[in-house]
């Protein structure tokens, strides 16, 4: 079955705990994406990836990492998680960008920084 | 000015009413448009994508009017599964690609 899955799904932290929330397709797809939702603000862009080891910043970087080691996984990391990060995160793949605008999405993972 | 903007509802209606949803883009030069659907809770999913000459699909019927800026979702005959949030999606061409969410219309179809 194709699709995007992250891991956690649900998360609890506490202020400058280090967190890595993973993304992993198996539809061979070029282009990967994180994004954060919160109430109000709609998707916003954090990382996007237009292929392996090519990685560049969205709208809102600020306090987030990725890697681009391989064509599957897309790594969102949090090297020192604050409140303001609190939110739902979703990781989102298509073929390539700009092909088609589906975007095929995980589950999201709902991330609370105490 | 939001580069896409959507009343945020909600929009309450029964069961077998047409409601109709529009959005508004800030950049002429977007490329493309797509209508996504959120379940509460639930990753956003592609519900249709939006074409110059309007396109329609079952039950819904999207339409696009470049000289305006805008682009329409038409729902008929509306059913209870049809609650959720409708995102609007433009692809805009700002120097490099970029896929801009709205941040959604809420409907909520009731008996």
């Amino acid at each position: 079955e194709a699709q995007v899955t992250q891991n956690p799904r649900y998360l609890i932290t506490v202020t400058g705990k280090k967190l890595t929330v993973t993304c992993s397709q198996n539809m061979n797809h070029e282009y990967m994406s994180w994004y954060r939702q919160d109430p109000g603000l709609g998707l916003r862009q954090i990382y996007y990836s237009m292929n392996v080891e090519v990685t560049d910043k969205g709208d809102v970087p600020e306090g987030y990492k990725v890697s681009r080691k391989e064509k599957r996984n897309f790594p969102l990391i949090l090297e020192s998680p604050s409140p303001n990060q609190t939110s739902l995160y979703f990781c989102a793949s298509t073929e390539a960008q700009g092909d088609t605008g589906e975007l095929f999405f995980g589950e999201g993972s709902r991330l609370t920084v105490l | 000015r939001k580069e896409v903007e959507q009343d945020p509802g909600p929009f309450n209606v029964p069961e077998g009413a047409t409601v109709a949803f529009n959005c508004t883009y800030s950049n002429s030069a977007s490329q493309s448009f797509f209508w996504y659907r959120q379940d509460c809770r639930k990753e956003p999913k592609l519900l249709m994508s939006v074409y110059s000459s309007g396109n329609e699909d079952g039950r819904f019927t999207a339409q696009l009017n470049r000289a305006s800026q805008y682009i329409s979702l038409l729902i008929r005959d509306s059913k209870l599964s049809d609650s959720a949030t409708y995102l609007c999606v433009v692809l805009m061409n700002t120097g490099f690609q970029k896929l801009v969410f709205g941040t959604g219309t809420r409907l909520l179809v009731s008996p």
